[in-house]
């Protein structure tokens, strides 16, 4: 059974530059997160989604992200433009509720570099 | 918003010992989760509590869901060069969104004694 799928795993690119991070989440989960890993803040939430729609975007740190899920399968999470301060590691993370919880799965992460 | 205090932050393991680490909050929470992080790779649950005073066992790990709903704890028993890594805590925030997110504690780090 596939897990959550993620790419690029390394990214880098140039300050400025429009960076694009995809995610499959596991098949029939309802939900996808996506979280942003750095030594000094951890792991923090940026935004998540239930059946597609996203239903907490306020970790988004400035309007310079945004993130879509135009199918239960696919979600894109995009900087632009970017810059060196956003270099990290971008998890993207899928769950299904169940006897009342929501256990997440996460991808691998894409490792984000800008220079 | 919620924090979680996870402890220690690091400690060093010989092989055969067994390590405790836990997780404590301000608050309560519905869930607890203890995930495992290799280098290079996210972050994988090894352990979900639902329930005040579960106590739930995976191999050598144990975790135990506390009674008060504002800690929990990890234990791994006998353990061995592959346990190192990074262990986090997680709890789920039923107050942020309809169906809550995780709050993660910052992390314990396992490394082996020279």
């Amino acid at each position: 059974d596939a897990g959550v799928i993620q790419s690029p795993r390394h990214e880098v690119t140039e300050m400025g530059q429009e960076v694009t991070l995809r995610c499959k989440p596991i098949s029939g989960h309802d939900y996808l997160f996506w979280y942003r890993q750095t030594m000094m803040r951890g792991l923090e939430l940026l935004i998540y989604f239930n059946n597609n729609v996203p239903i907490d975007d306020s970790g988004m740190p400035e309007d310079r992200f945004s993130a879509k899920m135009p199918n239960a399968s696919f979600s894109t999470l995009k900087i632009q433009p970017s810059e060196p301060r956003d270099s990290a590691v971008y998890f993207c993370a899928s769950s299904k509720r169940d006897r009342g919880s929501n256990t997440q799965y996460f991808g691998p992460g894409t490792r984000l570099t800008v220079l | 918003g919620q924090q979680l205090n996870q402890s220690p932050q690091s400690m060093f393991i010989q092989e055969g010992e067994d390590v405790s680490m836990n997780c404590t909050s301000s608050s309560i929470f519905n869930t607890w989760l203890w995930y495992k992080q290799d280098p290079g790779e996210g972050p994988v649950l090894l352990i979900a509590l639902y329930k005040a005073g579960e106590l739930t066992s995976n191999g050598r790990l144990t975790a135990q869901f506390g009674i008060t709903r504002k800690d929990s704890f990890l234990n791994i028993s006998a353990s061995i060069p592959s346990d190192v890594g990074i262990y986090f805590c997680a709890g789920l925030d039923y107050q942020r969104g309809s169906q809550g997110n995780l709050i993660f504690g910052k992390g314990t780090k396992l490394s082996v004694k020279p």
